[in-house]
C-alpha cells in the first residue's frame, strides 16, 4: 500500500517552460488536492478535486492548471513557469475526516 | 474566511519536559481541527483531530490537544517531551469534515533538546 505517490521528487525548470507533476493514490479516496508549501508560509491550496472530472479553485490557483480524468490520480500543469512558483508542492488525498500527503516535490524555476 | 495562527515559529524544550504548541483559529460554524507534523524532506504526517465530542483529543505517538471554544483554541500537549519530536507542526482548520479542504497555519518548529 503506497498511499499518495508524487513524481518527480524533484525539477528545475527555466522560466517559461512547461511541465506537470503527477499524484497518485491507491486507497480509493473521492478528495485530492494540490498545496504549495513556501518558507514560513504553511500550506496553501492551489486546486482540490472532490471526485473523477471534477476540479475546483483553491487559494493560489493562478498559473496553474490541474485535471483529475481518473479517480485515482491527479495532475498538477505548469504551462509557463515563473521564478514565482520556485516552491515545494505537496499533495494529498482524504476520505474526509483524514488527510493524506505525498513526499513532496521540489521545483526551482530559473 | 477561516484562518489558523500558530503565535510561535519556534519552541524549544528540553527531554523530558512537557510541551505546548500553540492554535488559534477562527471560523464560521463549527470547526474541525488538525494538527500534523512534518519531518525534513517529508509530507506532512496526520497526528490527531477535533470534530466533535470531548474537548480533550488524544492523537498518534502520545500526542494530545485540547479544544477551548471560548478562547478558540486547539493547542497540542504532550506531557513528556523526547528529541525525536522534534519537526515542524501545523494547526489546520476546515468548516468542514473535509480534511483537505483546510487552511493551515504557518508551522511551529519544536526543538527538544537533550
Amino acid at each position: 500500500n503506497a498511499g499518495v505517490t508524487q513524481t518527480p521528487k524533484f525539477r528545475v525548470l527555466k522560466t517559461g517552460q512547461s511541465m506537470t507533476l503527477l499524484c497518485a493514490q491507491d486507497m480509493n479516496h473521492e478528495y485530492m488536492y494540490w498545496y504549495r508549501q513556501d518558507p514560513g508560509m504553511g500550506l496553501r491550496l492551489i486546486h482540490y478535486s472532490v471526485g473523477e472530472g471534477t476540479t475546483a479553485k483553491g487559494e493560489v490557483p493562478d498559473g496553474y492548471n490541474v485535471s483529475r480524468l481518473k479517480k485515482q490520480n491527479f495532475l498538477l500543469g505548469l504551462e509557463s513557469a515563473a521564478p514565482s512558483q520556485t516552491s515545494v508542492y505537496f499533495c494529498a488525498s482524504s476520505w474526509g475526516q483524514e488527510a493524506f500527503f505525498g513526499q513532496g516535490t521540489r521545483l526551482t524555476v530559473v | 474566511a477561516q484562518s489558523v495562527a500558530q503565535p510561535e515559529d519556534q519552541v524549544n524544550v528540553a527531554e523530558g519536559n512537557p510541551l505546548t504548541v500553540k492554535c488559534t483559529y477562527s471560523v464560521s460554524g463549527n470547526p474541525y481541527l488538525f494538527w500534523y507534523v512534518q519531518y525534513p524532506n517529508r509530507g506532512l504526517q496526520f497526528l490527531l483531530k477535533y470534530i466533535t465530542g470531548d474537548n480533550l483529543v488524544k492523537g498518534s505517538y502520545g500526542f494530545e490537544a485540547e479544544f477551548n471554544k471560548s478562547q478558540t483554541s486547539f493547542h497540542l500537549k504532550k506531557p513528556s517531551a523526547l528529541v525525536s519530536d522534534s519537526a515542524l507542526y501545523f494547526c489546520a482548520v476546515s468548516p468542514v469534515t473535509n480534511a483537505g479542504k483546510s487552511t493551515f497555519g504557518d508551522g511551529t518548529t519544536l526543538t527538544v533538546k537533550p
